[in-house]
């Protein structure tokens, strides 16, 4: 499994958008980059996936570059309630065997 | 649908004590599993299933059993519960059709464990 770094703790204002990279340099062809976000006393939610170029949904855009070294998770204009811990996963089993670092805490200001 | 159920939400356990604890989902996913998440860190994973009958090792597997008699449940089981075994459970489950990557884990609302 691909070892991820990210940074420990971000902090935002409301209203403003929330970039947060991750690095994975040994990622393998066949894996995936995949963004769980975790409330706390609950369990991580999925947000997004994705293997090259950009994707986006209703919650968030992941942008990851041709080398495919990093990945930027994207969060339009947070609000209070984005505040929890944000987890870069980068896995070739899609959701299965599940490697968690340690995560971002991003912590949105009023 | 109630996704995935883990039961119960809050135990305390004495040193030496057995237990078990119980995960159930309901959207008929072959692949489920058990993290650990200790205060500050990410979750790790202790077993894993890939189908009925079907259990595997995952990184922190020591002092926990599981088994898979049916597609909906995977229940943990903590033989001789350890002070180092507190921390709280989360139990996983996605679909594993073994040829698309692109899938989700569904996690449970945890278990809170405390052994005294």
């Amino acid at each position: 499994l691909a070892k991820t770094t990210q940074p420990i703790s971000m902090d935002s204002y409301e209203g403003q958008e929330v970039n947060i990279t991750c690095s994975h340099n040994n990622i393998a062809t066949n894996d995936y980059i995949t963004w769980y976000q975790q409330f706390p006393s609950q369990g991580p939610r999925f947000i997004i996936q994705g293997y090259k170029t950009k994707v986006t949904n209703e919650v968030a855009s992941l942008f990851i570059p041709a080398d495919r070294k990093s990945s930027t998770l994207s969060l339009p204009r947070v609000s209070l309630s984005d505040t929890a811990v944000y987890y870069c996963l980068v896995d070739q089993t899609g959701a299965n065997n599940l490697f968690f670092g340690t995560g971002t805490r991003l912590t949105v200001i009023p | 649908n109630a996704g995935v159920t883990q039961t119960p939400k809050f135990q305390v356990l004495k040193t030496g004590q057995s237990m078990t604890l119980q995960c159930a989902q309901d959207m008929n996913h072959e692949y489920m599993s058990w993290y650990r998440q200790d205060p500050g860190m990410g979750l790790r994973l202790i077993h894993y299933s890939v189908g009925a009958g079907i259990t595997d090792q995952g990184e922190v597997p020591n002092g926990y059993n599981v088994s898979r008699s049916t597609t909906e449940d995977f229940p943990l089981r903590l033989l001789s519960a350890a002070p180092s075994q507190t921390s709280v459970y989360f139990c996983a489950s996605s679909y594993s059709n073994g040829i698309s990557l692109n899938t989700e884990a569904f996690f449970g609302q945890g278990t809170r464990l405390t052994v005294v």
